[in-house]
């Protein structure tokens, strides 16, 4: 079956740097995605990556090892705003979008 | 970036009645939207993919007959809860994307359906 791995929950302190971990096994690969998403609110994109290596986004970074089925996303000089849940989604060969559970990730003072 | 409004963001409705759900694509031609359904604290969880003039494609184990999927235009796709009960109440969110490589997806507000 398809699978989509990540921690369930993550605590940090402001102004730190956090990196959440994702490993996924699907039928296929055709690129993985990170969402933020705020307790209430629709998801909101925050990165793609197709190809192995790291994408860097202002404050959030993430990483693709194709060849491990792992992705991380990094988040620096974490701000309280950060304090939401984040979704790793993978694209399999059918270009269907299998989800993660999701990390909630608590940012304290 | 690509707009997608849902609309309500919140509704409250009697059990036995049918409530609808409508995602709008306002700057892009969506040809096809997702409907998703999220329970607290859970991931989410594909229900249908509606594509333009055509009948949706349900994902297994969701009932077409309980969730109606029109999507008869570009810009405009709705979901119907018919004869809600209250384990139908969650929060429905869609989702569309404007074609490009990236496949990103852009998600409406989300609606919270709450089933008295």
């Amino acid at each position: 079956g398809q699978n989509i791995d990540q921690p369930t929950e993550m605590t940090a302190t402001e102004g730190a740097i956090v990196q959440i971990n994702c490993t996924y096994q699907t039928s296929g690969f055709n690129g993985l995605f990170w969402y933020q998403q705020h307790a209430g609110e629709a998801p909101t994109f925050l990165s793609y990556n197709v190809l192995d290596g790291l994408e860097e986004k202002g404050r959030f970074s993430s990483f693709l090892s194709r060849s491990k089925g792992y992705s991380y996303l990094l988040l620096k000089e974490l701000q309280m705003k950060d304090s939401a849940s984040y979704l790793c989604a993978v694209r399999d060969s059918n270009y269907q979008l299998i989800w993660g559970a999701g990390t909630k990730l608590i940012i304290k003072p | 970036g690509a707009v997608v409004s849902q609309h309500p963001s919140r509704v409250i409705c009697k059990s036995g009645t049918s409530v609808k759900i409508e995602c709008r694509s306002l700057d892009f031609q969506a040809t096809t939207m997702f409907w998703y359904r999220q329970f607290p604290k859970k991931s989410l969880m594909l229900m249908a993919t509606s594509n333009e003039g055509s009948k949706a494609t349900y994902e297994q184990g969701v009932e077409k007959d309980k969730f109606l999927i029109n999507h008869a235009s570009l810009t405009l796709s709705t979901l119907t809860v018919t004869s809600a009960h209250p384990e139908d109440s969650s929060f429905y969110i869609c989702s569309a994307s404007d074609g490009r490589d990236t496949g990103e997806l852009f998600f409406g507000e989300g609606s919270r359906l709450t089933v008295l």
